[in-house]
């Protein structure tokens, strides 16, 4: 069964803070991972695709280790509009382009 | 910039009758997917369609589920009798590419409800 794990949450923090969630994957064949922020009862958006060598983008950096199969998302100088709840997701094997989506990390940003 | 649009927003249904949601993919992307979300959980894959066939489904999309793609421009998901367990929110995603690094836009949501 093709699984993504994420931190349960919520993380509480307070604008300004560096926070970091984690994610690990089952599926040892998948080719592509992403982080995917959603706001309440709206749809998923991609945040960020998830390279190899790492990659950033502002104030978001994302990892990916293959050995471990695990991703991480670390945001700093976090602000209130960064609240949502984020997404870990996975792409299918074998190239296909079908997602297994994590449940989701809560994060609450307060003033 | 383009987006994927889908209709109606929110369905309230009797258990037992047909729904049909649609979808508007963006207009060069030619491949379409359907997930679903039921409430305080996560998003799950139903099924994906390509040159007017079903490419890959999961276990949830069972003979009570039909997709079809009936013009141009929509792609609809249709759900023959539905069951309680059917109320979430369905969303519709479309990638102009198949491959896994195309990024999959997603529409609003249609939020199902039935009672």
């Amino acid at each position: 069964r093709k699984e993504v794990e994420q931190d349960p949450g919520p993380f509480n923090v307070p604008e300004g803070a560096t926070v970091a969630f984690n994610c690990t994957y089952s599926n040892s064949a998948s080719q592509s991972f992403f982080w995917y922020r959603q706001d309440c009862r709206k749809e998923p958006k991609l945040l960020m695709s998830v390279y190899s060598s790492g990659n950033e983008d502002g104030r978001f950096t994302a990892q990916l280790n293959r050995a471990s199969q695990y991703i991480s998302l670390l945001i700093r100088d976090s602000k209130l509009s960064d609240s949502a709840t984020y997404l870990c997701v996975v792409n299918g094997d074998s190239g296909y382009s079908t997602l297994t989506f994590g449940k989701g990390t809560m994060l609450l940003v307060s003033p | 910039e383009p987006e994927v649009t889908q209709t109606p927003s929110h369905q309230v249904t009797q258990m037992g009758q047909e729904v049909i949601l649609r979808c508007v993919p963006i207009s060069n992307h030619l491949y379409f997917y359907w997930y679903r979300q039921i409430l305080g959980q996560k998003v799950e894959f139903l099924v994906s369609f390509y040159n007017n066939e079903i490419s890959e489904k999961s276990e949830i999309f069972d003979d009570q589920f039909s997709v079809e793609r009936p013009d141009g421009s929509n792609f609809t998901l249709k759900i023959r009798s539905t069951k309680l367990e059917d109320s979430a929110m369905y969303f519709c995603a479309s990638t102009q590419g198949g491959g896994g690094a195309d990024t999959q836009y997603f529409g609003p949501g249609t939020r199902l409800t039935v009672l």
